[in-house]
Parts: structure tokens; sequence; C-alpha cells
């Protein structure tokens, strides 16, 4: 079946450093690959999504690329704020399922 | 961007007791709505899904006379924990998924139960 495989965390930054947290993927088809972030006591909110081969996702800073050829989607960003600190989790969905299969987060910690 | 509410954001009970939990998409009609588990450590577990409608599909090990789910129209799902027992005490967190988006889904803010 589909599968989503995150960098284990917490990852730990100082403010203005570059993120890169990785994430590859297992899927049937042609799956949509997204990227959601929680932050603490809240639910998951959608960060960015790309549906096909070489999209680039992007908001708030934050960056990924689907790469079929590697099966992966990291996430990027290159200057983090405090306010950034939250637990990021990789997803995709219309693989094999419509099902969505998510990574199991990673946490972000980032420091003054 | 699509907007899912839940109620009550905390609920505290005692052993024994049933909970009830409201998912409600407030700004689009949701045809399908998962309600996922969250446990320590961050992990997400998908416990069922619903399409508006019909009955729901409970991911193996759920137990579905225990976790009641209805998706009674396309803006509302409630989940119903019957007889709860503190070990059913976690952050219980439903999303809504659009029709015209079919692999897009919008999370409601959680709601976290305490069963003393």
């Amino acid at each position: 079946g589909d599968s989503v495989t995150q960098m284990e965390g917490p990852v730990t930054l100082s403010e203005e450093a570059f993120l890169t947290i990785n994430c590859t993927y297992t899927a049937t088809g042609y799956p949509s690959l997204f990227w959601y972030v929680q932050y603490p006591g809240e639910g998951l909110q959608l960060l960015l999504k790309a549906t096909k081969a070489d999209d680039k996702g992007s908001n708030k800073g934050f960056e990924a690329t689907y790469r079929k050829e590697t099966t992966s989607f990291h996430l990027e960003k290159g200057s983090v704020q405090v306010s950034d600190s939250a637990v990021y989790f990789c997803a995709l969905s219309g693989g094999g399922s419509y099902i969505p299969t998510f990574g199991r987060g990673t946490s972000l910690i980032v420091h003054p | 961007g699509a907007v899912v509410s839940q109620h009550p954001s905390r609920v505290i009970c005692k052993s024994g007791t049933s909970v009830k939990i409201e998912c409600r998409s407030l700004d689009f009609q949701a045809t399908t709505m998962f309600w996922y588990r969250q446990f320590p450590k961050q992990s997400l577990m998908l416990m069922a899904t619903s399409n508006e409608g019909s009955k729901a599909t409970y991911e193996q090990g759920v137990e579905k006379d225990k976790f009641l789910i209805n998706h009674a129209s396309l803006t509302l799902s409630t989940l119903t924990v019957t007889s709860a027992h503190p070990e059913d005490s976690s952050f219980y967190i439903c999303s809504g998924r659009p029709g015209q988006t079919p692999y897009e889904q919008y999370f409601g803010p959680g709601t976290r139960l305490t069963v003393t």
C-alpha cells in the first residue's frame, strides 16, 4: 500500500537558519502530495501541496517540489522564525487509494 | 481556505459515560469526512471514513460499536465515544473533503477528551 516516511525529529534550529524536512513516499499511480502544519493544541492546517511531478508548492516562505524520480517531497524554508515551531506532516492522497496517507510528523523547534 | 469546526474543544467525562463530538464544515460541502485519533508523540491514526448518507468505514482495530460515527449531512459528522474508559482519553481530529477537490482535506481544530 501507499506509505510516507518523514525524518525523525525533533529538528532544533536557531532563528534565521535554513530548514529542510525530508519526506519520501511510495505509492501506485500518481498521487497528490501535501505538507500540513500543526501548532500546539490545534488541528492540522494545509501548508502547501503539489499535484503532479515537478510541481512546486509554496506558502509562507515554505517550499516543496514533487520529485517523481526520487519519490520525494522535501520541505524547505530559507530562514525560519520562532513562530514556525510546530509539527509538520507530509501526506499523500490519490495514489493507490483515495484514503490519505500521513507520515508520522516532524517536530520543529526554533530558538530565538 | 475551507473551514471546519469541532465542538467541544475540550471535554472531561466520567468512565462509563458517552461523549459526542461534532464536526462541521462551515463553508463547503464535505462529501467525505475522516476521523483521526492523535497519540502522544504526534502520530495520527485514521479511525474511520464516512460518506454522507452511508455507513462509516472503520479501520482495522477500531471498534465500530464503541466509536459511533454519523455523517448525517454534507456539513455535519458526529463521533460518539460510548462507555468511555480512561484509555479513550486522546485528541480527536476530524477532517472534511470537498467533492470538487478529491484529494484535499481540511481539518478541524481537534477535541481533547479526558476520561476520569
